[in-house]
């Protein structure tokens, strides 16, 4: 079935650094979305991308979706304390019904 | 709006007993789904609706059962609990036509022992 792999699992940087996460799909997706959850919270929705190569940026963050629509990054520059916590992306296939997971990245900043 | 809501926020339950864990949305949001989280697995889809009296199987969708009767209400039943199904359970929501945003509950952390 569908598969999104995410890495890393843990991220662990001083405030100041930047942080990166990847996500990988087995198949073609029909767009992708990335949410953020904070310690003990739920997942909140950050952005979605949808066109092959798209880039869009919020702010410090940037997100990116591959050419081929398999692969899609976040990026932030400059971490802060209150970037803490859990990034997930969510990929839609051809069932644009059913969304799948990675199993997300943990970023921890230390100040 | 009090967006999506869920009940209890914690459950102890034996292996065996049933439950009903219930979601509900005040956003008039056609699409409804419930999700479990495990540590190290991220959130796994396990039934969702695209509207009321419409129901579908996500990827882990065996041991639940779900209805839909009104577009509120979306309650996920646990028919017989298992220890496999200690987890967090998150509803979320959407609004078809829109950028498919998922506005998500507060989840409900459930325990069988």
């Amino acid at each position: 079935g569908q598969q999104v792999m995410q890495i890393p699992q843990y991220q662990h940087v001083q405030e100041g650094e930047d942080f990166t996460t990847y996500c990988n799909s087995s198949t073609t997706l029909s767009n992708i979305q990335w949410y953020k959850q904070r310690p003990g919270g739920h997942p909140v929705f950050l952005i979605q991308l949808v066109k092959s190569g798209e880039v869009k940026k919020q702010k410090r963050l940037t997100f990116q979706f591959g050419e081929a629509k398999k692969n899609s990054s976040l990026h932030i520059t400059a971490t802060q304390t209150t970037d803490v916590g859990t990034y997930f992306c969510a990929g839609r296939g051809n069932n644009f019904n059913k969304f799948y997971f990675g199993s997300g990245t943990k970023l921890n900043v230390k100040p | 709006n009090a967006g999506v809501t869920q009940t209890p926020k914690f459950q102890v339950l034996k292996t065996g007993q049933s439950m009903t864990l219930q979601c509900a949305q005040d956003m008039n949001h056609e699409y409804m789904s419930w999700y479990r989280q495990d540590p190290g697995m991220g959130l796994r889809l396990i039934h969702y609706s695209v509207g009321a009296g419409i129901t579908d199987q996500g990827e882990v969708p065996n041991g639940y059962n779900v209805s839909r009767s009104t577009t509120e209400d979306f309650p996920l039943r646990l028919l017989s609990a298992a220890p496999s199904q200690t987890s967090v359970y998150f509803c979320a929501s959407i609004r078809t036509g829109g950028n498919y945003e998922q506005y998500f509950g507060p989840g409900t952390r459930l325990t069988v022992t």
